[in-house]
């Protein structure tokens, strides 16, 4: 099975300006998390979808929203972007909810803000 | 609130010999625990979950993990260090509320795992 892919994997955006990124799950997990990795704040939970709806979110302000689509891909948008949302931005799928799956990830995407 | 801790930002060892990597964990009810590996530029990768049952669990790269109740540790081991094992580690625990899962994965701070030749 390919893994979970992400794109693009680095990008580099201006201050204010807004980003989408996008994450493709292991075939047949319904199950997308997102986490922001900072050096300073080490990996942060951003939020989760199954089914297309969003079932939990981190304590992120409200520029950080996302969506789940029927094919569960997904995506995250980041508006008025800061400085400080520099980050890589990681995607993990898993097969559903049971507490005992483990959670697959991407290669990240890299986001640089100038 | 469920949480994991990882003391030691650094481990150095030498090739051949056995490594460690801590964790100690804080939940409410039974802990889901997991080991990742990250490499530079690189997404996280699992290596082993400790969900309940025998409290030696074996993964991914001859890798293990000893499960310790009392203690409320979950290290990572490996018998045999490589050059190639020098990566970044996280220890992460299940988030839930009661029983359910609320999709969060509470990760450590990472330890940075030297293997010298």
């Amino acid at each position: 099975k390919a893994g979970v892919t992400q794109t693009p994997r680095y990008l580099i955006k201006t201050r204010g300006q807004q980003v989408t990124l996008s994450c493709s799950p292991i075939s047949g997990h319904r199950s997308v998390s997102w986490y922001q990795q900072t050096p300073g704040q080490g990996l942060q939970f951003l939020f989760e979808y199954f089914s297309e709806t969003q079932r939990n979110k981190g304590n992120f302000p409200g520029r950080f929203s996302g969506r789940q689509f029927s094919n569960s891909r997904s995506e995250m948008n980041v508006s008025t972007l800061e400085l400080g949302d520099s980050a890589l931005y990681l995607c993990a799928s898993s097969p559903g909810l049971d507490l005992s799956y483990e959670q697959y990830f991407g290669p990240g995407t890299r986001l640089t803000v100038t | 609130a469920q949480s994991v801790a990882q003391p030691e930002d650094q481990v150095n060892v030498a090739e051949g010999n056995p490594l460690t990597v801590k964790c100690t964990y804080s939940v409410s009810g039974n802990p889901y625990l997991f080991w990742y590996v990250q490499y530079p530029n690189r997404g996280l990768q699992f290596l082993l979950k400790y969900i309940t049952g025998d409290n030696l669990v074996k993964g991914s790269y001859g890798f293990e993990a000893e499960f310790n109740k009392s203690q409320t540790s979950f290290h990572l081991k490996k018998p045999s260090a490589l050059v190639s094992d020098s990566a970044l580690y996280f220890c992460a625990v299940r988030d839930f509320i009661g029983s359910s899962n609320t999709g969060k994965l509470i990760f450590g701070q990472g330890t940075t795992l030297q293997v010298k030749p």
